[in-house]
Parts: C-alpha cells; sequence; structure tokens
C-alpha cells in the first residue's frame, strides 16, 4: 500500500484559477510532509510540515496539514502560467525513509 | 558551492549491460537517496542510505544495487536484471537525523536502453 497518495494525477485550468491539490499520507512513523514543484529536471523545494507547524504560506502558495484526516493541501490562488509543473508530496518517516506521491502534474493556460 | 552532483547526464545503455550513476554531495549530509522518475509520474524510491556503510531498499530495489563506502557518495548500478531501466533516476540527499528537513536533489540522469 502507497505511503502517500495524491489527486487529482492532473489538472487543467485558466490563469487567475484557484486551485488545490490533495495529498493523503500514512501515520506511522511519519515526521514531516514536504511539498516540491518539479518544472524539467531537479524538484525544488515548497514547504515543510510537521506536528508543530501544520501551516505554511508564500506568496500565492500556501499549505495545511490536517493531522486529524492525514493530509495535506497545497492551494495556489491566481494562478500564472509558470505555475505549471509537476507538483510532488513527500512524507518523511523515521530512520529518514521518504517517499513520494505519484505527483499532481497542473497545467496553466493563458 | 555545495550542493549534489549527478552524472552523467544522459546515458545509454545496451540490453544486458549493467550501468553505474554517480552521485556526489559535498553538503555534508548523512542520509541519500535514490529515485525512479517515469514520464509524467512521481518519484519511486530504488534505496537509501542513513549512514556510511548501511542502505534500505526502497518500493523498487529489484535490478539495482548501491553501496556507500563514502559519505560524499552513493553510486546506483542498474544491472541486466532490470528489465525496463529507461527512466529518469534522481539523488537526493538531506541531513538526516531526527530534526526535520527536507531533501536536497540532483540534476537526474536520463537512462536510455538502446
Amino acid at each position: 500500500e502507497d505511503k502517500v497518495v495524491q489527486s487529482p494525477l492532473s489538472l487543467v485550468v485558466h490563469e487567475g484559477d484557484t486551485v488545490t491539490l490533495n495529498c493523503s499520507y500514512e501515520v506511522t512513523n511519519f515526521r514531516s510532509l514536504l511539498w516540491y514543484k518539479q518544472e524539467k529536471k531537479a524538484p525544488t523545494f515548497l514547504f515543510m510540515l510537521t506536528s508543530s507547524g501544520i501551516e505554511k504560506k508564500s506568496g500565492r502558495l500556501s499549505s495545511i496539514l490536517d493531522k486529524k484526516e492525514l493530509s495535506s493541501i497545497l492551494n495556489i490562488t491566481a494562478t500564472q502560467t509558470g505555475d505549471s509543473a509537476i507538483y510532488l508530496c513527500a512524507g518523511n518517516y523515521n530512520n529518514n525513509d521518504m517517499r513520494f506521491g505519484a505527483g499532481t502534474r497542473l497545467t496553466v493556460k493563458p | 558551492d555545495g550542493g549534489i552532483t549527478q552524472s552523467p547526464k544522459y546515458l545509454f545503455r545496451k540490453e544486458g549491460q549493467n550501468v553505474t550513476l554517480s552521485c556526489e554531495q559535498n553538503l555534508n549530509h548523512d542520509a541519500m537517496y535514490w529515485y525512479r522518475q517515469d514520464p509524467g509520474q512521481g518519484l519511486r524510491l530504488i534505496y537509501y542510505s542513513q549512514i556510511v556503510n548501511d542502505f534500505q531498499k526502497g518500493d523498487i530495489a529489484e535490478g539495482y544495487s548501491v553501496s556507500r563506502e563514502k559519505k560524499e557518495s552513493f553510486p546506483l548500478t542498474v544491472t541486466s536484471a532490470q528489465k525496463n531501466p529507461t527512466a529518469f533516476y534522481l539523488c537526493a540527499s538531506s541531513p538526516g537525523g531526527a530534526g526535520h528537513t527536507e531533501a536536497f536533489f540532483g540534476q537526474g540522469t536520463r537512462l536510455t536502453v538502446v
């Protein structure tokens, strides 16, 4: 069973729309949840959420960790074409075990 | 500058050959990871290492092998037993330990079987 599950797998929106990406994680040995953006090659870090830091915001992007539902969302407001990318969610577990979900491919059309 | 270096960027392998992908980091990180990414997909964990001379299998370790003889280096060998090795391979590292930290990625190696 996958430790980290993302939805939707792909999403097409128009500039200016607001999007919400979802990630659920397995709780056993869970330490933190991370969000990355991947445009071409190396994923770039967006946010890290832990039990003591469940909400993060940076510009138009924000993320929340729901410890009760074992899930996280990544919100992007006023989307731009430059937001087009694969968004990856990862669970960091004990012993530095880090598992990613399948990713959400976001396409923002002009 | 500190970072993670993967080489080569592109690699072509004939069927039946073993190939080794290099990953070197000068960030003094304890933990290192290898992931495989197929087109339009997420990252699947092949192997990870918490510390020198120790490594653990991930979800898709069959057909791959690793070593961790030095803290800075975590090479991945794709063996002939890996039936479908064509993919994009990403190496990552993190400080490790009990703290909460993100992982940093190399630029990847694209492996193609010819």
